[in-house]
């Protein structure tokens, strides 16, 4: 069975502040995506990354893809209090195979 | 993207009764999962919803308790039978798009009393 582990679960910070999630594996993952999830809805895609190395820009979110394609990282530059939400990582081992999920970090944004 | 929806988004039920969950997509996706996710939590796979054949169920998920049907490509229902206050959930609908891409529904927010 793969393991994704996210962290970290928490995160409360101020307005204006960085801040990094990651999620490691043991396992390579032929993709990983980002999802951020607000309270009453369903998790929207942030990106998908299928290249070890590769890095992605969303805007303030920079999404990097490990060159083992083992691990991923997600940075937030300057968050707002509109970044506040459930992110989750997911992998998947294969082309369509199933997703595997972190734990979700909770990210609390402060005005 | 795909765009998905659910039907109902929230219900509250009597124990012992039964509520199946619609899912529709507006374009065909290659296939359809149903998750089951506690509120700040991560989600977990209940099955992988197959067209005109019964659902392949993750481990502690049986097909009578979670009968799930996909007649078409972009149409699939849960149902969640014989509801127990456990059953108390988000239940979430998934649909891949090509190789990797997935896009998830809004959820429906089940509580039994």
């Amino acid at each position: 069975t793969q393991l994704l582990e996210q962290s970290p679960q928490f995160l409360s910070i101020q307005e204006g502040e960085n801040l990094t999630v990651y999620c490691n594996s043991s396992s390579v993952f032929s993709s990983l995506q980002w999802y951020r999830q607000e309270p009453g809805e369903g998790p929207v895609l942030l990106v998908t990354v299928v290249t070890g190395g590769e890095v992605k820009k969303l805007k303030r979110l920079t999404f990097q893809f490990g060159d083992a394609r083992k691990d991923s990282s997600l940075h937030i530059t300057a968050a707002q209090p509109g970044d506040t939400g459930l992110y989750l990582c997911a992998g998947a081992s294969t082309s369509y195979g199933k997703l595997t999920f972190g734990q979700g970090t909770i990210l609390t944004v402060h005005p | 993207s795909a765009v998905i929806s659910q039907k109902p988004s929230r219900d509250i039920c009597q124990r012992g009764t039964s509520l199946t969950i619609q899912c529709q997509v507006d374009s065909q996706v290659t296939m359809m999962f149903w998750y089951r996710q506690q509120p700040g939590q991560s989600l977990t796979l209940i099955a992988t919803a197959n067209q005109g054949s019964e659902a392949t169920y993750e481990s502690g998920f049986v097909i009578d308790k979670f009968p799930i049907s996909r007649p078409n490509l972009t149409f699939s229902t849960l149902t969640v039978s014989n509801m127990s206050p456990e059953d108390s959930s988000i239940y979430l609908c998934s649909g891949r798009e090509g190789e990797e891409t997935q896009y998830f529904g809004p959820g429906t927010r089940l509580l039994v009393l």
